[in-house]
């Protein structure tokens, strides 16, 4: 079973409006990180955020933040003021962190994000 | 800033030929990742290491070796290059809480 899933093959979204990119996940472990990482076409990942299963607060990092729905298993990350720099694949991740491997990432399959000026 | 640096960022092998993707960190990172790529699959980890010497399978080994002489560097070795294994090759390494990634290696086997 997949456990990390983005529904959202493709997102357009207008330039200075805000975007919400979808990511469940499903885990037995009570102990986990979910990630969200960006790919630009030049082929490089970069890291944008990081929540803790136990952290209280969505964790936000400058115009991203992310929506953490425990209950409902869901890690949505949300882009403010989008930029035409913006327009990427973006990647959600998640490490299990008390299983046997807890080293490994596991990755959803990416939503590509369009940005129009 | 941590900085990884693969090697190549585009290179063209000839089948059968033994391939090495260099990876390099200078952050002094215990763990090491080698990801493959392919549209539609999504990353798929091949093998990792989380010590000088250690290395452990990942999902797809098949095909693929890997060596870890020194905490810096993470090589990975294509035995024998074959068309299957065009591909986009991502190293990472990192700390517990997240991972970077260097720029990537394009490889095309023809």
């Amino acid at each position: 079973a997949q456990k990390i899933t983005q529904t959202q093959p493709g997102m357009f979204v207008q330039e200075k409006e805000a975007v919400t990119l979808d990511c469940t996940y499903d885990t037995s472990d009570p102990s986990y990180g979910l990630f969200w990482y960006k790919q630009p076409s030049s082929g490089e990942m970069i890291f944008l955020i990081y929540q803790g299963s136990y952290d209280q607060q969505n964790a936000t990092e400058g115009r991203y933040s992310l929506n953490f729905q425990k209950a409902r298993k869901s890690a949505n990350l949300v882009i403010s003021a989008s930029q035409l720099g913006d327009s990427a694949m973006y990647f959600c991740a998640m490490r299990e962190l008390q299983a046997g491997n807890n080293r490994k990432l596991i990755w959803g399959l990416g939503t590509s994000l369009a940005v129009n000026p | 800033d941590v900085k990884v640096t693969q090697s190549s960022r585009y290179l063209v092998k000839r089948t059968g030929e033994k391939v090495f993707l260099e990876c390099v960190q200078d952050m002094d990172h215990e763990n090491m990742f080698w990801y493959r790529q392919d549209p539609g699959l999504g990353l798929r980890l091949i093998y990792f290491s989380y010590d000088v010497k250690m290395k452990e399978k990942g999902d797809i080994p098949e095909g693929y070796s890997v060596s870890r002489e020194k905490k810096e560097r993470f090589s990975l070795i294509l035995e024998s290059a074959s068309t299957n294994q065009t591909s986009m090759y991502l190293c990472a390494s990192g700390p517990r809480a997240g991972y970077t990634f260097g720029s990537g290696t394009r490889l095309t086997v023809v």
